[in-house]
């Protein structure tokens, strides 16, 4: 399988842990986003990268989320002291440019829930 | 500001055609998107649109007018399984994406 891979597929955790959340995108694939999406809504972006470097950052991230693509391949997002209103699919997306093509590839995300 | 506007629901016949319209505010346009999402899913790829005009491909064809900030998807000949979620999204930015909310699409037999 050569697409976009997320791990853990679902995770259930009480309010006020720490979870992370791994995302490896397609190998040639040097630009990576992670969103958020709960139910009966779009994507809500959170950050983007161009290899390893993070470019952009929601400003709707608190400072309780953090995310890395330490070697611009694959990329973690943590998030610290988990509240219930954390609880959504967490998508990852990658994408490579060609001239001014930019189409994103979902994986299948990550479903959190905070107790 | 910044917003993508789509319907929420729509509701078509098997082998029908619909059209689902798309209006946008962005900056920094350079395309406009369309993504499919089964519930429960992630979103999947349909059209990419960056010059105006219509873009054909298969049963799917989606248009784009810049000026007037409009954009629709079109899907012929629908089947049971388009029922889906269907996602327009544009950029926001250098790197930001924003989608709408979706448009639920329920195919009726």
């Amino acid at each position: 399988d050569t697409g976009v891979s997320q791990d853990p597929r679902h995770k259930i955790t009480k309010r006020g842990q720490n979870v992370t959340f791994r995302c490896d995108p397609i190998s040639e694939h040097n630009r990576l986003y992670w969103y958020r999406q709960t139910l009966g809504q779009g994507p809500e972006f959170l950050t983007y990268f161009q290899n390893e470097a993070q470019l952009e950052k929601s400003r709707l991230l608190s400072d309780r989320f953090s995310a890395e693509r330490p070697k611009g391949s694959f990329s973690t997002l943590e998030i610290q002291r988990t509240e219930q209103g954390d609880s959504a699919m967490y998508l990852c997306a990658s994408s490579q440019t060609w001239g001014n093509t930019d189409t994103q590839y979902f994986g299948p995300g990550t479903r959190l829930t905070v107790l | 500001g910044q917003n993508i506007d789509q319907p929420t629901e729509m509701t078509a016949t098997e082998g029908a055609i619909v059209q689902i319209n798309c209006t946008y505010q962005t900056s920094g346009f350079n395309g406009l998107f369309w993504y499919q999402q089964h519930a429960g899913e992630a979103p999947t790829f349909l059209s990419y649109n960056v010059l105006d005009g219509l873009e054909e491909k298969g049963r799917f064809s989606s248009f784009l007018s810049r000026s007037k900030g409009y954009s629709y998807l079109l899907l012929k000949e629908l089947q049971m399984k388009d029922s889906a979620s269907y996602l327009c999204a544009g950029p926001s930015g250098t790197y930001k994406y924003i989608f709408g909310t979706g448009t639920r699409l329920k195919v009726l037999a």
